[in-house]
């Protein structure tokens, strides 16, 4: 158990519809990651909170928007949907050591239909 | 721009027999390097990670993989394999800075192992 917690573990939904996945990071962890796996692109940085701010963007579709709450937990939401967002959403949150080091939730798999 | 190639889309071997997944990063300064494993159904876990120092790391479940500067590899390695060892391999790098913790992943080596 890493201590990331992602909600739903699974999404089924319709094309054009609007999702919202949940993120709790580690306890006492500022900083929160989301990323993609598909089977085309593999794994792919989506987007980088810290304490709240975004700090990095990376290949994140201008349909989705995520945000890191007070609390720390994070939600990425995804608008629009087609059927090529389907894929496993990893969330991931890093110590505040300065080792890069990431702790992987189990991830939320989304099927759009 | 940072990239890591796993040229071995799958491998197969037999149980106790000797492991060695290929990992080729491409990234201008001293990389952080790390190996993480998925098994079906689950998140990322890491097994091991090289930030610098001696170049071979140990890692969980008995692996170990080892740096090497001059042919920008970060291959893994594990003397006898398990069943449970079944999975799928990422090796990734990381970038300093402020964007540390920004993993760039390979495509992902799946392990076979047969009894």
């Amino acid at each position: 158990d890493s201590g990331v917690t992602q909600t739903p573990k699974h999404l089924i939904t319709a094309t054009g519809q609007r999702v919202t996945l949940r993120c709790s990071p580690r306890s006492g962890d500022l900083s929160v990651y989301w990323y993609q796996q598909s089977l085309d692109q593999g794994l792919q940085f989506l987007i980088q909170y810290y304490n709240g701010e975004e700090r990095a963007k990376g290949n994140i579709l201008e349909r989705f928007s995520a945000q890191q709450f007070p609390d720390l937990h994070s939600e990425l939401n995804l608008s629009s949907l087609e059927l090529g967002d389907s894929a496993l959403y990893f969330c991931a949150s890093r110590d505040r050591g300065n080792t890069g080091e990431l702790f992987f939730g189990e991830g939320s798999r989304l099927t759009v239909l | 721009a940072q990239s890591v190639t796993q040229p071995d889309i799958h491998i197969t071997v037999s149980e106790g027999a000797s492991l060695e997944l290929r990992c080729n990063y491409s990234y201008g300064a001293t990389p952080y390097l790390f190996w993480y494993v998925q098994s079906p159904g689950q998140g990322l876990q890491l097994l091991l990670k090289y930030f610098s120092g001696d170049t071979l790391v140990q890692g969980i479940k008995g692996f170990e993989a080892e740096f090497k500067r001059s042919q920008s590899s970060f291959n893994l390695r594990k003397p006898s394999v398990h069943w449970s060892d079944a999975a799928e391999y990422f090796c990734a790098v990381g970038v300093r800075g402020s964007t540390l913790g920004r993993l760039y992943f390979g495509r992902g080596t799946q392990l076979t192992v047969w009894p």
